[in-house]
């Protein structure tokens, strides 16, 4: 099992529709949550973090994190054609520098 | 301001050739990160630096891997002997010092490397 999972999609939603990204871990002490967008050929783009449990909202994105079931959800609002990309997520603990990827979400949002 | 920036861009070689790939962090961030990405996976860690020495090197697969940051700025991750299975796009990731703020990765676009 790997240390963080990731539905790979791909994910096709027409737009303005509620997008619901998830990743599962198994390492519990994991405190520092982020969601990272890629386009193509491109570096990932930090788009929001979390530092332990709850929610975060900032626009039409919303993170929330539920330590006790190890599982966290980037939520995206009235999807826009450009927010077709790959969603990553992130983690790592208290003491690293090591941050642990998942394999990435592929999402489309057709016009 | 600038962000991070790679060079070169795309690098092609054969087996068993040396490279070097160079990565320029933002100006005053003190931690540089490399990972490597293979097709449709997540970025994996190889190597942290803060400041000039390599806090962790733990994800360096071998010992053909080997990165330096002799002045603090840039850096450049080593590679001997290359395999086909080194085939990758190696990313470079600055952020300011401070664990608070480390959360705060800036990523460069990335070198892809092709070994033939």
């Amino acid at each position: 099992q790997k240390e963080v999972e990731q539905d790979p999609g791909p994910l096709s939603v027409p737009e303005g529709a509620i997008v619901s990204l998830n990743c599962t871990y198994s390492n519990s002490a994991f405190q520092y949550f982020m969601w990272y967008r890629q386009y193509s050929r491109k570096g990932p783009e930090l788009l929001m973090y979390t530092y332990s449990s709850g929610n975060k909202e900032d626009g039409r994105f919303t993170a929330q994190v539920d330590k006790s079931s190890k599982y966290i959800s980037l939520f995206i609002r009235d999807s826009q054609p450009s927010d077709s990309a790959t969603y990553l997520c992130a983690m790592r603990d208290n003491y690293g520098q090591n941050f642990v990827f998942g394999p990435g979400t592929r999402l489309s949002v057709l016009p | 301001g600038a962000g991070v920036s790679q060079t070169p861009s795309n690098k092609v070689t054969e087996k068993g050739k040396y490279v070097e790939l160079r990565c320029d962090p933002i100006s005053g961030h003190t931690a540089l990160y490399w990972y490597r990405q293979s097709l449709g996976q997540g970025p994996e860690f190889l190597i942290y630096f803060q400041g000039t020495g390599a806090a962790d090197d733990s994800g360096l697969p071998n010992d053909r891997f080997f990165a330096v940051r002799p002045e603090g700025s840039v850096s450049t991750l080593k590679i001997q002997r290359t395999e086909r299975g080194d085939s990758a796009v190696y990313l470079c990731a600055s952020s300011k010092t401070g664990q608070g703020s480390s959360y705060e990765q800036y990523f460069g676009p990335g070198t892809r490397l092709t070994v033939t």
